[in-house]
């Protein structure tokens, strides 16, 4: 079993749909959670980064963790054509025991089509 | 956030000949930068952690001599792919790691190597 498992997709939605995105992982160390989004042959730039269990938000993205059950999602609401990428969710434990190196997800690969 | 410039963007070369990427942390200092390599629909695979004014720490299964990294100031990490080959077409992508700054993993555009 992979550390952190994400669905690669293609997932695919109209226009204006709320979008959700998961990942799970196997690790209880990881304790900071990020999404990432990668536009094709682009580097990965961040969208959120959480440190607790619960919910953050920003603008139309929210990011979802729940530690219990080792799952974290990510939500897009109100979905753009311009939102069609690859997210990548990336996990860590804490820095101070020297474990700042993040595990990524696979990537899941989101079309919106007008 | 944080800028990250990687030149070249696009490569393409000769089997047989030597690359190499610059990774530049343009408004910050970064003691730490890793290099990720990752293949169509795949994931970001870390190849390296590089820290400054030290030798890189290279994952199981990456050749360090195939894949000469330097991070000899805190602003700048090079990788060299040595002897390319055909398989050794990829993206390369680094980024640099600010501890204490939201977020604190930056990555560069990626550099697309393709080895004729």
């Amino acid at each position: 079993q992979k550390e952190v498992e994400q669905d690669p997709g293609p997932l695919s939605v109209p226009e204006g749909a709320i979008v959700s995105l998961n990942c799970t992982y196997s690790n209880s160390a990881f304790q900071y959670f990020m999404w990432y989004r990668q536009y094709s042959r682009k580097g990965p730039e961040l969208l959120m980064y959480t440190y607790s269990s619960g919910n953050k938000e920003d603008g139309r993205f929210t990011a979802q963790v729940d530690k219990s059950s080792k799952y974290i999602s990510l939500f897009i609401r109100d979905s753009q054509p311009s939102d069609s990428a690859t997210y990548l969710c990336a996990m860590r434990g804490l820095a101070s025991g020297g474990s700042y190196i993040p595990t990524f997800g696979r990537g899941t690969s989101l079309i919106v089509h007008p | 956030g944080a800028v990250v410039s990687q030149h070249p963007s696009w490569v393409i070369c000769k089997s047989g000949t030597s690359v190499k990427i610059e990774c530049r942390s343009l408004d910050f200092q970064a003691t730490t930068m890793f290099w990720y390599r990752q293949f169509p629909k795949q994931s970001l695979m870390l190849m390296a952690t590089s820290n400054e004014g030290s030798k890189a720490t290279y994952e199981q299964g990456v050749e360090k001599d195939k894949f000469l990294i330097n991070h000899a100031s805190l602003t700048l990490s090079t990788l060299t792919v040595t002897s390319a080959h055909p398989e050794d077409s990829s993206f390369y992508i680094c980024s640099a790691y600010v501890a204490g700054v939201p977020g604190e993993l930056f990555f560069g555009e990626g550099s697309r190597l393709t080895v004729l």
